[in-house]
């Protein structure tokens, strides 16, 4: 695809539960970095991969939070025992290398209730 | 810690207007600094990516500066339209962490037509 895409656009789920968020990146991107945003703020790091492994996992808030990117293309980030303070809007980007231009996916809106 | 800081939080002009937008970071010694656009209920995306070794960028009716000296970078939006009305983010790398980008909370513009 021309873009990062993302999927679900949304998801509703019951505290408690686990989620799967997925994010397909553009083609030949080796970075690709994970975000949250609450509302009226700015993006907040997660988590970023340079190929399959995680060379930064620094903004990840607790152990419920994991992520993914077995092959160096999708990734899936996975939040477990999900909490109402979870609710946000996970946001995916990719770029060719780590300095280069971000693109950013449309989002996953996250409801936990 | 990099931090971010964009004034004013809200604008609201009338169309035709140039205007502009500012950013503010804190540790100066930065790769590049991006722009990005948000609309309501959307991702991200990206307009301007400034090199720590250009002073200016340009892309039709916007242009950024980046002046790292004072922490500083700005978005002039030539001839406002209604449809530039979106929040705009400006982020720059994170102190130590060159892979994350630390975002300001954005600047909300309200183009009146």
């Amino acid at each position: 695809g021309a873009g990062v895409s993302q999927t679900p656009s949304n998801k509703v789920t019951e505290k408690g539960k686990y989620v799967e968020l997925r994010c397909d990146p553009i083609s030949g991107h080796t970075a690709l970095y994970w975000y949250r945003q609450s509302l009226g703020q700015g993006p907040e790091f997660l988590i970023y991969f340079q190929g399959t492994g995680a060379a930064d996992d620094s903004g990840l808030p607790n152990d419920r939070f994991f992520a993914v990117r077995p092959e160096g293309s999708v990734s899936t980030l996975k939040i477990q025992r999900t909490e109402r303070g979870d609710s946000a809007v996970y946001l995916c980007a990719s770029s060719l290398t780590f300095s280069d231009e971000a693109f950013f996916g449309q989002g996953t809106r996250l409801t936990v209730v | 810690k990099q931090e971010v800081t964009q004034i004013p939080a809200a604008l609201s002009v009338p169309e035709g207007e140039n205007l502009v937008l500012n950013c503010s970071f804190t540790d100066s010694a930065i790769y590049n600094l991006q722009w990005f656009r948000q609309d309501p209920g959307k991702g991200l995306t990206s307009l301007l990516l400034i090199q720590s070794s250009q002073r200016e960028q340009t892309s039709g009716r916007l242009n950024a500066s980046l002046d790292k000296s004072s922490g500083r970078s700005t978005l002039y939006i030539a001839a406002s339209q209604p449809g530039d009305s979106a929040t705009y983010l400006c982020a720059a790398p994170a102190l130590g962490s060159a892979r994350q980008l630390t975002f300001g909370s954005g600047t909300q513009l309200t183009v009146l037509p």
